[in-house]
């Protein structure tokens, strides 16, 4: 079935660095790709969404391109401020599925002042 | 707008007793998900509805969980004689009809089985 991969568990990082998430995927097909954010006692955030209409997603100046060759979808953020500590999970919509979304385990991102 | 809204955020239940979970949707959003989040297998799809259907219950355990949708207000899960196991938050979705992938999620239902 399918399935996304995310292998960094937790990323530790100061203000100003450069953020790296690593997300691979399987599927049958070419699946809508997202990037959720989770703050602290909150529900998952949708960050952004990239199909194979439109490759590259871009928001709050994170981004993620949709690279079928590698099957990949990494975000990265130029610049991380405190306030993005936060789980991410990388996931995709489910082929033949309108809605079910299948989730990495997620990258638990600690920045320090 | 209000998001999604779930009752309780917190519920202890002893081993054996029921448990009901509540979510009450976006208004105007046609579908509502629902999942389970741990530490060890993180997010997992259980089941969801559009336009109060059932449409994909593939990620409930059989026995002991049902899911319900009787307006389009609200859907409750329910879990009965809960187990240790069954200690998760318990996320409720929300989407519009143009755009399934895109799901509002509530702040989630934390139970603990004892």
């Amino acid at each position: 079935g399918d399935s996304v991969t995310q292998k960094q568990g937790q990323v530790t990082l100061s203000e100003d660095d450069f953020l790296f998430i690593n997300c691979t995927y399987s599927t049958t097909t070419y699946p809508t790709l997202l990037w959720y954010v989770q703050y602290l006692g909150q529900g998952p955030q949708l960050l952004l969404k990239v199909t194979t209409a439109n490759n590259k997603g871009i928001s709050r100046g994170f981004e993620a391109t949709y690279d079928k060759g590698t099957t990949s979808f990494h975000l990265q953020k130029a610049s991380v401020q405190e306030s993005d500590s936060a789980v991410y999970f990388c996931a995709l919509v489910e082929a033949g599925n309108t809605g079910k979304l299948i989730f990495g385990l997620g990258t638990t991102l600690q920045v320090q002042p | 707008n209000a998001g999604v809204i779930q009752t309780p955020r917190h519920k202890v239940t002893g081993k054996g007793q029921e448990a009901t979970l509540w979510c009450e949707p976006i208004s105007g959003h046609s579908a509502v998900f629902w999942y389970r989040q741990t530490i060890v297998q993180g997010l997992e799809f259980l089941t969801y509805f559009r336009n109060q259907a059932p449409i994909d219950d593939s990620g409930m355990p059989k026995e002991r969980f049902s899911a319900q949708m009787p307006n389009q207000s609200h859907s409750t899960l329910k879990i009965q004689s809960t187990q240790p196991q069954d200690s998760a938050v318990y996320l409720c979705a929300s989407s519009s009809d143009s755009n399934y992938a895109e799901q509002f999620f509530g702040p989630g239902t934390r139970l603990t089985v004892l």
